[in-house]
């Protein structure tokens, strides 16, 4: 099983919008609803942001949003703040054999 | 609220034997999947094993089968990760992550034990 794919790195001004995807297959990202997001902080854990494809946990800004297209998933930051320079790590659902696979990590930078 | 505390930081040479352990806390150490996952220095996350603490089921990703060796205690809500031969290659921090078997996710992560391996 591969690694999900996500782009090197993003970035944006203050209050821009970006927008992460992370595209998997079919075993994976399109064949369940159960993709989630993590951003981690330099020298932090990770952080759970995004569950179940669009859910956000209690305590994340509401600037965080996820979806999905088929075999691409999305999490996008509306108006970017300093704090969300990061990197964000998609996660899915991949079967009862494989069970879980990462995407490879995006850096999030806020010019 | 669950809690997840890693062992501390750990500086051993190639061929060493390790174990690092992840305790759980204010939650039913049991009832909740364990999951071990490497972070190589400036790489992304990679799931290596999960385990069910509460009759230690265990299942690992092919690329750590038979490298690392997950258990758990749950007389004492603890999780392992251990090798009985280091490589340089395992340098990495090294996260243990619990997940509500209800939910397809992990809400909660430890702090991370750094491993370096070096000669």
């Amino acid at each position: 099983q591969s690694a999900l794919t996500q782009p090197r790195s993003v970035s944006g001004s203050p209050g821009q919008s970006v927008t992460i995807s992370c595209t998997g297959t079919s075993s994976d990202i399109g064949g369940y609803n159960y993709v989630s997001w993590y951003q981690q902080h330099p020298g932090k854990a990770p952080k759970l942001m995004i569950s179940d494809v669009n859910k956000r946990p209690s305590g994340v800004p509401d600037r965080f949003s996820g979806s999905k297209s088929g075999n691409t998933a999305s999490l996008t930051i509306s108006g970017l703040q300093a704090e969300d320079e990061a990197d964000y790590h998609c996660c899915s659902f991949a079967g009862s054999y494989t069970l879980y696979v990462f995407g490879t990590g995006t850096k999030v930078t806020v010019l | 609220e669950v809690q997840l505390v890693q062992s501390g930081v750990e500086a051993k040479k190639p061929g060493q034997s390790l174990k690092i352990s992840c305790k759980g806390s204010r939650y039913s150490f049991t009832n909740y999947w364990i999951a071990w996952v490497r972070q190589m220095p400036g790489k992304g996350l990679e799931w290596m094993g999960i385990i069910w603490p509460g009759d230690s089921d265990t299942r690992y990703w092919p690329s750590f089968q038979g490298q690392v060796t997950i258990s758990a205690d749950k007389s004492i809500d603890t999780a392992y990760l251990q090798w009985s031969s280091l490589k340089a290659s395992d340098t990495a921090v090294y996260y243990c992550l619990a997940r509500d078997p209800r939910n397809y996710y992990f809400d909660y992560w430890g702090q991370g034990t750094l491993v370096t391996v070096s000669s």
